[in-house]
């Protein structure tokens, strides 16, 4: 059973591009989790989706980011027009259903830089 | 707001000693907490968790503390071994809720 899979595992943006971030869940997993981790900081929680609903966006900023999780494929994180200061890990993890905090698995994570 | 305090970034202990994590909370709606462990070029993985209802949970070298009056939890590894180098995150986080804060991680080194 492969684990959480995010791809790319690198990503160099110059300001103003986009940035697409995939995450695969683990085989039965059905919600999926994102955080950030700024440079000299924790995770911090983004959102959280199950299949085509997103749950929790709380931690999500208001502008320029945006989440998925389809019916079909991988969940996106989407940064439009990214600054510098979006460059960051951010990771992934999933659950089965109904399932307790500790079994969020996280995935590798994605390391973003903004030049 | 940092709601997750771990106040040493970085520990050094001897392998074979007991290495002791610390970490504090602000926010008295948290009920329950978890450990993670994190590798470079890694994701974190769940290490050991306890609920608010219990001041100790114990899983083979590893063994968390919970003083709710002070808001205080603090990971006890004994005997220390040189893989249980990387970085401790303690988290938090609300019965029924799928959101888990984040301190900013401890990097503990033992030293063969």
């Amino acid at each position: 059973n492969a684990g959480v899979m995010q791809n790319p595992r690198h990503l160099v943006r110059r300001r103003g591009q986009e940035a697409r971030l995939r995450c695969s869940p683990m085989k039965g997993h059905s919600h999926v989790y994102w955080y950030r981790q700024l440079p000299e900081e924790g995770l911090k929680f983004m959102v959280y989706l199950q299949k085509e609903n997103i749950i929790d966006e709380s931690g999500m900023p208001k502008e320029r980011f945006s989440a998925e999780f389809p019916k079909e494929g991988p969940s996106i994180l989407r940064i439009q027009q990214v600054v510098r200061g979006d460059s960051a890990a951010y990771f992934c993890a999933s659950s089965p259903p109904g399932a307790d905090l500790y079994e969020q698995y996280f995935g590798p994570g994605t390391r973003l830089t903004v030049t | 707001d940092q709601q997750v305090k771990q106040n040493s970034p970085s520990l050094s202990v001897q392998e074979g000693r007991i290495s002791i994590l610390n970490c504090d909370y602000t926010n008295s709606m948290f009920d329950y907490f978890l450990w993670y462990k994190k590798y470079p070029a890694e994701g974190p993985t769940f290490l050991i968790s306890i609920s608010s209802i219990k001041d100790k949970n114990e899983d083979g070298r590893f063994t968390v503390f919970l003083n709710k009056s002070a808001k205080h939890l603090s990971l006890h590894i004994v005997p220390s071994q040189p893989g249980d180098s990387a970085v401790y995150f303690c988290a938090a986080s609300r019965k029924g809720y799928q959101k888990v804060t984040f301190g900013i991680g401890t990097k503990l080194q033992v030293i063969p």
